[in-house]
């Protein structure tokens, strides 16, 4: 069956500091992977989307960037924290006809 | 830009009462998905409509999808304390569309 690892679950930053999120997927090829952020229980906004490894589609500008390295792990970044940056980071999975999307268990994330 | 407005963005209701949480939009959509999430944990899907006019039941949960593909319903009959979560809509066309949510609590 297929999972999605997220991690870790909470994390406190200074501002100015540097941010590594992780996600993996395990059980499944070639799925389209997401990053979204969601405010305290509000609805989500999509910040990174990939369709395939190193392709990497950005729909908010800001101080995050995104890579994927391999099929199934998709990181989140940033080279330096700002206050604004606090939030629930949330990954996701689908595959191509798919119509839902799985989620990990979020990385709760507080800029200091 | 596309917009999916759900209302109420908050409900408190007393177990065992019915209660109903409306998804709307502008825009036409293929397919219109509803989540529950729990505090601290991502949302998990319930549920996909496709056709206009379909209605699918889950359980205690009835999701209605509109006619013209625009707009859903959620009706939760006799409503349990294990109802209480973050209820989001996101209605797809050619990317996926995310309502803000109606933020559910069941008292016992």
């Amino acid at each position: 069956s297929q999972t999605i690892h997220q991690w870790p679950a909470t994390l406190v930053q200074p501002v100015g500091s540097p941010l590594s999120l992780e996600c993996t997927v395990e059980g499944t090829s070639n799925p389209n992977l997401y990053w979204y952020r969601q405010a305290a229980g509000r609805g989500l906004q999509l910040l990174f989307y990939s369709v395939g490894i190193g392709q990497i589609s950005s729909e908010v500008p800001q101080n995050l960037s995104a890579s994927r390295p391999q099929d199934r792990q998709f990181i989140l970044s940033s080279k330096k924290l700002l206050l604004s940056d606090s939030g629930f980071y949330l990954c996701a999975w689908t595959l191509q006809g798919m119509y839902g999307y799985t989620f990990g268990s979020g990385t709760r994330l507080t800029v200091v | 830009t596309q917009l999916l407005e759900q209302s109420p963005q908050f409900l408190s209701i007393q177990e065992g009462e019915n209660l109903t949480v409306y998804c709307n939009s502008s825009s036409v959509f293929s397919s219109l998905q509803w989540y529950r999430q729990e505090p601290g944990e991502g949302p998990v899907l319930l549920v996909t409509v496709v056709t206009g006019g379909e209605v699918k039941k889950l359980k205690r949960l009835t999701f209605q999808f509109g006619d013209a593909r625009k707009d859903s319903s959620l009706h939760i009959t006799a409503a349990q304390t294990g109802d209480t979560g973050l209820y989001l809509c996101a209605g797809r066309n050619y990317q996926l569309i995310w309502g803000a949510g109606t933020k559910l609590i069941i008292k016992p």
